[in-house]
């Protein structure tokens, strides 16, 4: 089955700078990579995803890149503020979205002021 | 629009009870997902359904956990017996048409 592992576990930047967080995929076939951004008490929240046939997607301050070749895609945050303080989760499948998801491990990012 | 409704929003039970979880999609999806998150496992997939048919179960821990959903607007995650290490955070989550999943606030349970 597919395995996903999310770095740096915990990441601190200061407020206004750029936060980059990584993923690797290890099955070829995973063809759909949302990312999710869990508050605290609160549930997962799709911030931005991206398919296979696209190798980068922006969303305002938010973006992600994907490398199929190397199994590997990254989520970006520029001029983070102190809300975008949160746990933040990449996920993969293969089933284009209809199939369950399995997600990294998480990376609490910290903003600090 | 409301969004995918879970409840109970927090259960406390003792071990060998049995306890059940409910979820509401949101209206007019047809996948629906059970999701655990615990600290040492991380968030993992229990099982799912499409168009309520269960599709892969193959999450599901142990024959303690089962998972129904008789139509479209409802699904239940039963857990019987309950053993302490069942505790944990359940979510449930929808989609529409193989698109993005969407959350629901999610139950913690307790088992004592």
């Amino acid at each position: 089955g597919e395995n996903v592992e999310q770095h740096p576990s915990t990441l601190s930047v200061q407020e206004g700078d750029s936060a980059v967080i990584k993923c690797t995929y290890s099955d070829s076939a995973s063809n759909y990579f949302p990312w999710y951004k869990q508050e605290l008490g609160k549930g997962p929240q799709l911030i931005i995803d991206i398919r296979s046939n696209v190798g980068e997607k922006k969303d305002q301050r938010i973006a992600v890149t994907l490398n199929k070749t190397a199994k590997h895609f990254s989520l970006h945050i520029t001029e983070t503020q102190p809300e975008d303080s949160a746990v933040y989760f990449c996920a993969a499948t293969s089933g284009g979205g209809a199939d369950g998801l399995t997600f990294g491990k998480g990376t609490h990012l910290i903003i600090q002021p | 629009d409301a969004g995918v409704i879970q409840s109970p929003r927090h259960e406390v039970t003792e071990m060998g009870q049995e306890v059940t979880l409910r979820c509401k999609p949101i209206s007019g999806h047809n996948s629906l997902f059970w999701y655990r998150q615990t600290m040492m496992r991380g968030l993992e997939l229990l099982i799912y359904f499409n168009n309520n048919v269960p599709i892969d179960d193959s999450g599901m821990p142990e024959d303690r956990f089962s998972a129904k959903m008789p139509n479209a607007s409802f699904s239940t995650l039963k857990i019987q017996p309950s053993e302490p290490r069942d505790s944990a955070v359940y979510f449930c989550a929808s989609s529409g048409q193989g698109q993005k999943q969407y959350f629901g606030p999610g139950t913690r349970l307790t088992v004592t």
